[in-house]
């Protein structure tokens, strides 16, 4: 099984729905980061979360919410989507005592298409 | 200014020649710095990590660091068809530590 999962792996939703993006690790990692990328645009991030009780903004939450359920299930989702959500959305963890030599692991990414 | 910085590409190298990336930063605080592959469509991977000033050789790549000057490069040796790739340059930013800051990427062609 993968280091860190994520699901789905494609989905297509409607203007206005809610969805909800799964990410879950058996890394044992503490933090955990929800990732969009867009062509040309790199990975931004939308939220990270150090621990359990630790969630915090990144530099594009607007229109996006998060929970952390455990140490290994952080969710990601999108209240209310719309067309401009569309992309590829990457779930990493680190562990902070490694994390200058060895960066982040990534899960296999979820491809999100709202029309 | 973006935080970090690259070229967007295409960069074109001939089989077994030397490609070479370059990747600007912003933060004077950065502490880390990575190099990550991406196939299309696929997740990042870890290829290099440097945090001092200098080079570090793995294999057929070698990142060289500049704090002064706030940039960090790869370079990729005897470049095969298999290395055309999207390359994405991260860096550690903010008194926290770990939580890694994006450049959009450079796509290497690797032409036999």
């Amino acid at each position: 099984d993968a280091d860190v999962t994520q699901t789905p792996r494609n989905r297509i939703t409607k203007t206005g729905k809610r969805i909800m993006l799964e990410c879950s690790q058996t890394k044992g990692h503490d933090r955990m980061y929800w990732y969009r990328q867009d062509p040309g645009l790199g990975l931004r991030l939308i939220y990270y979360s150090f621990d359990v009780k630790d969630i915090n903004k990144g530099e594009i939450s607007d229109g996006y919410s998060v929970s952390r359920q455990a140490q290994a299930k952080f969710s990601l989702s999108l209240e209310s989507a719309i067309p401009n959500q569309t992309a590829l959305y990457f779930c990493a963890t680190s562990d902070p005592s490694a994390a200058a030599n060895y960066g982040y692991t990534f899960g296999s990414g979820t491809r999100l298409t709202v029309v | 200014q973006k935080e970090v910085e690259q070229n967007s590409g295409p960069l074109s190298v001939p089989e077994g020649a030397i490609a070479s990336l370059n990747c600007t930063y912003s933060d004077r605080g950065s502490q880390s710095f990575f190099w990550y592959r991406q196939y299309s469509g696929k997740s990042p991977e870890l290829i290099m990590s440097i945090y001092s000033n200098g080079d570090k050789e793995d294999g057929r790549f070698t990142a060289q660091l500049n704090k002064a000057s706030q940039y960090v490069s790869l370079l990729i040796r005897d470049s095969q068809p298999s290395d055309s790739a999207t390359y994405l340059c991260a860096v550690n930013v903010g008194a926290a530590g770990n939580k890694l800051t994006f450049g959009g990427g450079t796509r290497v062609l690797v032409k036999p």
